[in-house]
């Protein structure tokens, strides 16, 4: 199993520029999630889903939007990035509590830069 | 604002001391966990303790949790060089549904 893997690794953007980041999972799990995390700082959530077609915002959710067409992906959006979009982003994803599902799985992360 | 609050923020020890580092968190959780984080990489889950549980051991890891208090430790017993790594603790709150909200992180390098 590849567990959680995030597409690009690395992206440098201008302002203004979109992107799509690619998140998926091969756990079969239902829940997934989007963090940043900035320089010597624990992850803020971005957006989350808890199903195929359903997602929520989390606690910093401008200037973001997310999809999930198929259980397996999960895809965040930057339409206008923003020097201040700056971070590395963080994919995790976790089975559902119905079923005990309690601790996230993480990608190695996508380290973006504004310019 | 951030649920979990870590204490301290950096930590550098030699090898074979023990390494502790506090967690303070603010409302009513499901659970608490302690996530690694090693330089450039993603989180891994290390150990979870239920809001029912008052310590927990994996291997050199022990956690305790205190609800009246709202704090949590995490004690790494005889480290290694290769404990070096941020650590950082989750909650699970009950009023947040699907949801963890995660500290600040401890830095903690420990010395060959």
């Amino acid at each position: 199993n590849a567990g959680v893997t995030q597409t690009p690794k690395f992206r440098v953007l201008k302002t203004g520029q979109s992107m799509t980041l690619l998140c998926a999972q091969d756990m079969n799990h239902e829940y997934m999630y989007w963090y940043r995390q900035d320089p010597g700082m624990g992850l803020r959530l971005i957006h989350y889903s808890v199903g195929e077609g359903t997602t929520a915002k989390g606690e910093v959710p401008d200037g973001y939007n997310v999809s999930r067409l198929k259980k397996q992906n999960f895809l965040l959006g930057l339409e206008s990035a923003a020097p201040s979009q700056t971070s590395v982003y963080f994919c995790a994803s976790s089975y559902s509590k119905r079923v005990g599902g309690d601790t996230q799985y993480f990608g190695p992360g996508t380290r973006l830069t504004v310019l | 604002s951030q649920q979990g609050e870590e204490d301290p923020q950096a930590l550098s020890i030699q090898e074979g001391e023990n390494a502790t580092m506090n967690c303070s968190y603010k409302t009513s959780i499901n659970n608490l966990q302690w996530y690694r984080q090693n330089s450039g990489r993603g989180l891994v889950h290390l150990i979870l303790i239920r809001s029912n549980e008052r310590e927990k051991h994996s291997g050199r890891l022990r956690v305790t949790l205190d609800t009246s208090k709202k704090s949590s430790s995490l004690l790494i017993t005889a480290s290694r060089a290769a404990d070096t790594a941020s650590y950082f603790c989750a909650t699970d709150e009950i009023a947040a549904g699907n949801k963890l909200t995660f500290g600040g992180g401890t830095r903690v390098l420990v010395k060959p």
